[in-house]
């Protein structure tokens, strides 16, 4: 079973509008960590956000916030106010906490496009 | 500036020729990680390291070799290149091995997308 699902391959938003990429995990471990990056075109990943599992609260990052519902299992990433610049790939991925090998596991991204 | 790097960048080989892609990484991490992207599959971890001479396993180790002999420099090889290696990959690497919340988050080189004819 996947354990990172990320159901939308592509998504468009209008610039200055909110926009939510869906993530959802699996995992059997009470203990373990959600990320989100951006992968622009230039190849390289860019960490965005965190949730720990225990974070009693949504993280949030400036313009990025994390919508964690646990009892779904889902880690929705929220980008408000989109600009042109936001045009990326975006790769969930989640860290279980008996992990000895640090292994991120990631989902297929989803591609957003921004227009303006 | 603290960083991860890759060469090269770009190659483009032919099957069964060997080679290997260098990481070297300044922030005195422990844990270094190779992965390789695919479209569609997201990154999938190859090998990992936990410190100097431990090395093991990830998802998919096929075809790949790695060593650990300095702390800052974590090897990928691939002594017979197939096409199915045509990829993108990329080093990655944290302070320490296990979950400890965002402040071992990985960081990631630049990549480097490989090509096997």
């Amino acid at each position: 079973a996947q354990k990172i699902t990320q159901t939308q391959p592509g998504m468009f938003v209008q610039e200055k509008e909110a926009v939510t990429l869906d993530c959802t995990y699996d995992t059997s471990d009470p203990s373990y960590g959600l990320f989100w990056y951006k992968q622009p075109s230039s190849g390289e990943m860019i960490f965005l956000i965190y949730q720990g599992s225990y974070d009693q609260q949504n993280a949030t990052e400036g313009r990025y916030s994390l919508n964690f519902q646990k009892a779904r299992k889902s880690a929705n990433l929220v980008i408000s106010a989109s600009q042109l610049g936001d045009s990326a790939m975006y790769f969930c991925a989640m860290r279980e906490g008996n992990n000895a090998g640090n292994m991120l596991t990631f989902g297929g991204g989803t591609r957003l496009m921004v227009k303006p | 500036e603290a960083q991860v790097t890759q060469n090269p960048r770009y190659l483009i080989t032919v099957t069964g020729k060997k080679l290997t892609v260098t990481c070297s990484q300044n922030m005195n991490h422990e844990y270094m990680s190779w992965y390789r992207q695919d479209p569609g599959l997201g990154l999938r971890q190859i090998y990992y390291s936990m410190n100097v001479e431990v090395t093991d396993k990830g998802d998919v180790p096929e075809g790949y070799k790695v060593s650990r002999k300095e702390k800052r420099n974590f090897p990928l090889i691939l002594e017979s290149p197939s096409p199915n290696q045509t990829s993108l990959y990329f080093c990655a690497s944290s302070p320490r091995p296990g979950l400890a919340g965002p402040h071992n988050e990985q960081f990631f080189g630049p990549g480097t997308r490989l090509t096997v004819l």
